[in-house]
């Protein structure tokens, strides 16, 4: 098991442009979480989704925020017309379904994002 | 609402020493779990150990232990041994059950373990 992956680990790009960012979880983890970190913080909840579902979203996911997990396997999130104020870190996790263990999320190393 | 709350921003401890980073939380929900997570510099974010609130007995994964005090509300973690590999930042997280199980975060404490 490799662990959970994101691309890319950074992103560079100007006011306006649209990003979009991928997690591949860790095999069999049908939870997933999408974070932001910005820098002295704690991560702050984004989004979660169970299988291809997307059961729940942050007020701090707007209108030009979108996440799916289409097949259930990797995600996406992806910002429209980016701000500075959307410069982060993202972070994603996966949790396992059905062990005692469902609750603690791993996570992926994250993706910088650099809104100039 | 749920919060958690870090009051050390920075700590530091000679290699070897032991160290006890502090962390109190909220929480008006009966199932819930804690956690510490360790992110070192410019690498991802691990988890350090685990408690879950139904239980009194203190989680322990070998160097590090916790001391959860449920009515308090407080849930520190020690770290005994400190070794160079332990500099990080280190987050308490709380998890309250439901449907979603999505982590609140502390703002963090940064650990230096000074040789």
């Amino acid at each position: 098991d490799t662990g959970v992956s994101q691309d890319p680990r950074h992103k560079i790009t100007k006011r306006g442009q649209n990003v979009t960012f991928r997690c591949d979880p860790i095999s069999e983890h049908n939870r997933l979480y999408w974070y932001r970190q910005t820098l002295g913080q704690g991560p702050e909840f984004l989004t979660y989704f169970q299988n291809e579902a997307q059961l729940e979203k942050s007020r701090l996911l707007s209108d030009r925020f979108s996440a799916e997990r289409p097949k259930g396997s990797f995600s996406t999130l992806e910002i429209q017309r980016t701000e500075q104020g959307d410069s982060a870190m993202y972070l994603c996790a996966s949790s396992p379904p059905g062990t005692s263990h469902t609750d603690t999320q791993y996570f992926g190393p994250g993706t910088r994002l650099t809104v100039l | 609402a749920q919060t958690v709350t870090q009051s050390q921003p920075e700590m530091s401890v000679q290699e070897a020493e032991t160290v006890t980073l502090s962390c109190t939380y909220d929480t008006s929900e009966s199932n819930y779990y804690l956690f510490w997570y360790k992110q070192p510099p410019s690498r991802q974010m691990i988890l350090v150990i685990r408690q879950e609130a139904y239980k009194q007995q203190n989680a322990t994964e070998n160097r590090f232990s916790v001391n959860f005090q449920k009515a308090a509300k407080s849930f520190s973690l020690k770290i005994s041994d400190s070794q160079l590999g332990d500099t990080a930042m280190y987050f308490c997280a709380l998890a309250y059950g439901g449907a979603t199980n999505k982590l609140i975060f502390g703002t963090g404490t940064l650990l230096a373990v000074q040789p």
